[in-house]
């Protein structure tokens, strides 16, 4: 059975970079079919899709994160992992790693189709 | 610019049925959405997909009691049978390359 399971700080300062991981357990990063992905939810902001990763190491990431957002894979462990610089506390949330299917014929994330349990990072000022 | 909308709330007796809508922006009348379930303290669960031919599929074990249609620009998720279960904020999600956008979520309350 499919599992996804977020680990990293549940507090931070503010202006520091924030690092999480997401370990794959019933599943296989390496599939072709699947993209990797980090989505977050705040009060403020509702869901916010973060971006995906392709087992290829192939990322696609939200415009308006893309300067401060980087994702890596690690196909041996079965892990993949964010990392976000400069927080502020507006990136309070908490922080679900998911898969989305990818769209056929495309090397393009579609429909997330999984998700983790989340984890919630508190951005401290 | 790719956008979904929902109602922020919905009601409903136990057993009854409910029809959740999420309404795309009108340059992307055509486009398929998901639809999430989320409980406080849970994942999120993925649901099913609803096409804008009004077809829809099922996550793997999601109940037939969950179903999807469309009309123009709007996408549903009905629900029927409603358990105290269901209650949970409902998302839908839509995508283009590069690009995912989710709604605001519709909190169901079955009571």
């Amino acid at each position: 059975q499919l599992q996804l399971k977020e680990s990293g700080p549940g507090l931070v300062k503010s202006s520091e970079t924030l690092s999480l991981s997401c370990t794959v357990s019933g599943g296989a990063v390496g599939t072709r079919n699947h993209f990797w992905g980090w989505i977050r939810l705040s009060p403020g902001r509702g869901l916010e899709w973060i971006g995906a990763i392709y087992y290829s190491g192939k990322t696609y990431y939200n415009s308006s994160l893309r300067s401060r957002v980087t994702m890596s894979v690690d196909t041996s462990r079965d892990q993949f992992s964010l990392k976000m610089n400069s927080l502020t506390v507006a990136d309070t949330a908490v922080y679900f790693c998911s898969r989305h299917l990818k769209v056929r014929s495309v090397i393009v994330p579609g429909l997330v189709d999984f998700w983790g349990q989340g984890l919630l990072v508190t951005v401290s000022s | 610019q790719l956008a979904v909308t929902q109602p922020p709330s919905a009601s409903a007796s136990p057993g009854a049925a409910v029809n959740l809508t999420c309404t795309l922006d009108t340059g992307h009348s055509r486009y398929a959405v998901a639809w999430h379930k989320h409980q406080p303290g849970k994942g999120p669960q993925y649901l099913l997909r609803v096409n804008s031919d009004g077809t829809h599929i099922n996550g793997d074990e999601i109940p037939d009691r969950f179903s999807g249609s469309s009309a123009g620009a709007e996408r549903y998720l009905f629900i029927s049978s409603l358990q105290s279960d269901d209650e949970a904020d409902y998302y839908c999600q839509t995508w283009d390359t590069g690009i995912h956008v989710f709604g605001g979520g519709t909190r169901l309350t079955v009571l």
